[in-house]
């Protein structure tokens, strides 16, 4: 596509689901990475994959969430049992190499737990 | 993990005012970019800076990188309404999973006009 996707675009969901948040990057793009933000916040890094390397995991906040890229391509984030404070706007960007290019980002889910 | 740390988180000027944010990291950079997001909407890429002492003019916009690559400024001349937003700087270091892209918390600029 012609920039990355995102969707839903909105989520609202019961404390206690689990959701799904999918993330198409642009075509041939290697990087791909997930950012929360929450209401007038800076960009909190979550998950990093590039390539056919490992996934950063290093910013995911606890176990009850997860990410997951199939074929190189889109990815999927998943928050199990979901809390109030997990309600954000859950940003996906890809760039097109690994460390010197900018980034593309989604427009973003917006997240409300209720 | 390697942080950038962005001041001032925020900032009000009159409009023909200038602004200034400015990056700093505790070891060297391999590259900083910089973004900027309108309300409501998603972060935007506005340039990289990669060599020491890089100065990078895009208009009323001037970007600069620190002689060591451990800090980087954006200045604005004369600000205008438009010029509205959170700008965030990003932050690479060499070597493996470092070559993400770190975010520091950003500035949000708003204007009086």
């Amino acid at each position: 596509g012609a920039g990355v996707s995102q969707s839903p675009s909105n989520k609202v969901t019961e404390k206690g689901k689990d959701v799904e948040l999918r993330c198409d990057p642009i075509s041939g793009h290697t990087a791909l990475y997930w950012y929360r933000q929450s209401l007038g916040q800076g960009l909190e890094f979550l998950i990093y994959f590039q390539g056919n390397s490992a996934p950063d995991k290093s910013g995911l906040p606890s176990d009850r969430f997860s990410a997951e890229r199939t074929g190189g391509s889109v990815s999927t984030l998943t928050i199990q049992r979901t809390q109030q404070e997990d309600s954000a706007v859950y940003l996906c960007a890809s760039s097109s190499s690994r460390g010197g290019t900018e980034a593309f980002f989604g427009q973003g889910t917006r997240l409300t737990v209720v | 993990g390697q942080q950038v740390m962005q001041i001032p988180q925020y900032q009000h000027v009159q409009e023909g005012e200038d602004f200034t944010t400015y990056c700093n990291s505790s070891t060297t950079l391999s590259n900083i970019q910089w973004y900027k997001q309108r309300p409501g909407g998603h972060p935007v890429f506005l340039i990289q800076l990669v060599k020491s002492g890089e100065v990078k003019k895009q208009k009323r916009l001037t970007f600069q990188f620190g002689e060591a690559k451990k800090n980087s400024s954006l200045h604005i001349t004369a600000t205008q309404t438009t010029d509205v937003g959170t700008y965030f700087c990003a932050g690479r270091w060499s070597g493996g999973s470092n070559y993400k892209l770190t975010f520091g918390k950003g500035t949000l600029l708003t204007v009086n006009p």
